[in-house]
């Protein structure tokens, strides 16, 4: 089935640790996005692709870094996680406007809590 | 550089009540815009979008190019509307198309 996965859903980590947040889509799409979100709060784009080999930083700065080695994974990588970064990623991918009309899917979201 | 507002962060209204959800935008092109929602524990999705003029659970939403708005309406709110609602606008030129500019969000709550 056609669909967005983030893994893992909840992380809680100390200060320091390297972490990295999976994102992968079986929809087929070449966009990618992440996103930053506390609770009720607005969505932040830290950083989105549009193909294989092609990252780019978002609105909002983030000490995070992405790779897009295959099309359908995204990961997001903090080498040195802080309580600063305690939110939750959102990931979202979207595919061509004439296949899916310029439409974000976004996946479950992994909420990281740094201690 | 464009822009989505959503003045209002709570929205509480009755069952059966009429409900607007409030959305501006700034952009100097012709714009595209969407409403996507959040149920509670579940993921954001797409509610619906203004080039598809359709009626999504009830709502519509009209673009004002005049006003700038995309305002988000039902005549009869439903308990189980009760969610975090996004107005966001695509972003359609040169290296950044596709993406999206979301507002602040309004949590609706409908009581009984």
């Amino acid at each position: 089935e056609a669909d967005i996965y983030q893994t893992p859903r909840y992380l809680v980590i100390g200060t320091g640790k390297k972490i990295t947040l999976e994102c992968s889509q079986t929809m087929g799409h070449d966009k990618m996005y992440w996103y930053q979100q506390d609770p009720g709060m607005e969505l932040h784009l830290i950083h989105y692709s549009y193909g294989v080999n092609s990252t780019e930083k978002g609105d909002l700065s983030s000490e995070s870094t992405v790779s897009r080695i295959r099309t359908e994974h995204f990961p997001l990588t903090l080498e040195s996680a802080r309580p600063s970064h305690t939110s939750q990623y959102l990931c979202a991918s979207s595919g061509s406007k004439q296949v899916s009309g310029n439409i974000q899917y976004f996946g479950a979201g992994t909420r990281l809590s740094v201690l | 550089a464009q822009r989505v507002t959503q003045p209002e962060k709570l929205l509480s209204v009755f069952k059966g009540a009429p409900v607007e959800l409030k959305c501006n935008y700034s952009y100097s092109g012709s714009p595209e815009l969407f409403w996507y929602v959040q149920y509670s524990r579940q993921r954001l999705q797409l509610l619906l979008r203004h080039i598809s003029r359709e009626s999504i659970k009830g709502f519509t939403a009209d673009l004002n190019k005049g006003e700038t708005s995309f305002h988000l309406k039902k005549p009869f709110a439903q308990e189980e509307d009760s969610a975090m609602y996004y107005c966001a606008l695509l972003n359609a030129g040169g290296t950044s198309y596709g993406k999206l500019t979301f507002g602040q969000g309004t949590i609706l709550t409908v009581h009984p």
